[in-house]
């Protein structure tokens, strides 16, 4: 299984609402990421963790709250969102070895903001 | 700190044409990886290529070729007798050795990509 999947595909939400994004790989990776995409910008990196534990925050706001349940599973938690936070938000996950690992994609969730 | 450069914003080619992607990195390491990304307009980012700061040797992989020049810290990607299915947004990135996270686990550095479009 060469999948990183991601769920849901689409999500609306108002400025007051609790939601969150689901990553899920099998491919035995021991890091997971979460960037975002906003439209016509390259991926923009908000975390990184390793073997389960946070290991990058790129001063990313606490209305995002990042989980690694286990090795397998990425969530994001989403609360009190700004609509400028609407964006393609895409999960990765890649071997941990020394350096430059290639990393696999899902195909993100598209976040509306309103 | 790292950065890369992708100067060409949108090319539109037709198809059967070679087309060459230019990518020019920052860095200060002289530990440092370089990739290629495709984005189809589904949004899915697909992996092309890593390659290392220590090796400089070009690779080809069917109609894909990739010129690494550490003299010009460039990474260009060429696409001979390019093809419809080609159209996509082309991401080249850089990612370094993270001390902090053990050196294995480290965030991509995106360049800001460009649009091919191949006109059949």
């Amino acid at each position: 299984d060469t999948e990183v999947t991601q769920t849901p595909k689409h999500l609306v939400m108002g400025m007051t609402n609790k939601k969150s994004l689901k990553c899920e790989q099998h491919m035995g990776h021991r890091a997971m990421y979460w960037y975002k995409q906003k439209a016509k910008k390259p991926p923009e990196l908000m975390f990184v963790y390793s073997y389960e534990k946070l290991s990058i925050n790129e001063s990313v706001p606490s209305r995002f709250s990042p989980e690694c349940p286990n090795s397998s599973l990425l969530n994001l938690h989403l609360h009190a969102l700004q609509p400028e936070d609407s964006a393609l938000y895409l999960c990765a996950s890649s071997q941990v070895r020394q350096g430059g690992n290639e990393q696999f994609f899902g195909p993100g969730t598209r976040l509306t903001v309103l | 700190a790292q950065k890369v450069t992708q100067a060409q914003t949108e090319i539109s080619v037709v198809e059967k044409e070679d087309v060459t992607l230019d990518c020019v990195y920052e860095t200060r390491d002289t530990t440092y990886y370089l990739f290629w990304y495709k984005q189809p307009p589904s949004g899915e980012l697909v992996f092309l290529i890593r390659r290392n700061s220590f090796d400089e040797q070009n690779e080809i992989s069917g109609r894909y070729s990739w010129n690494f020049q550490k003299s010009t810290s460039s990474f260009n990607f060429t696409i001979t007798a390019s093809q419809v299915v080609d159209s996509a947004v082309y991401f080249c990135a850089l990612s370094e050795m993270d001390m902090y996270s053990g050196g294995g686990a480290d965030g991509l550095t995106f360049g800001k990509g460009t649009h091919l479009i191949i006109q059949p």
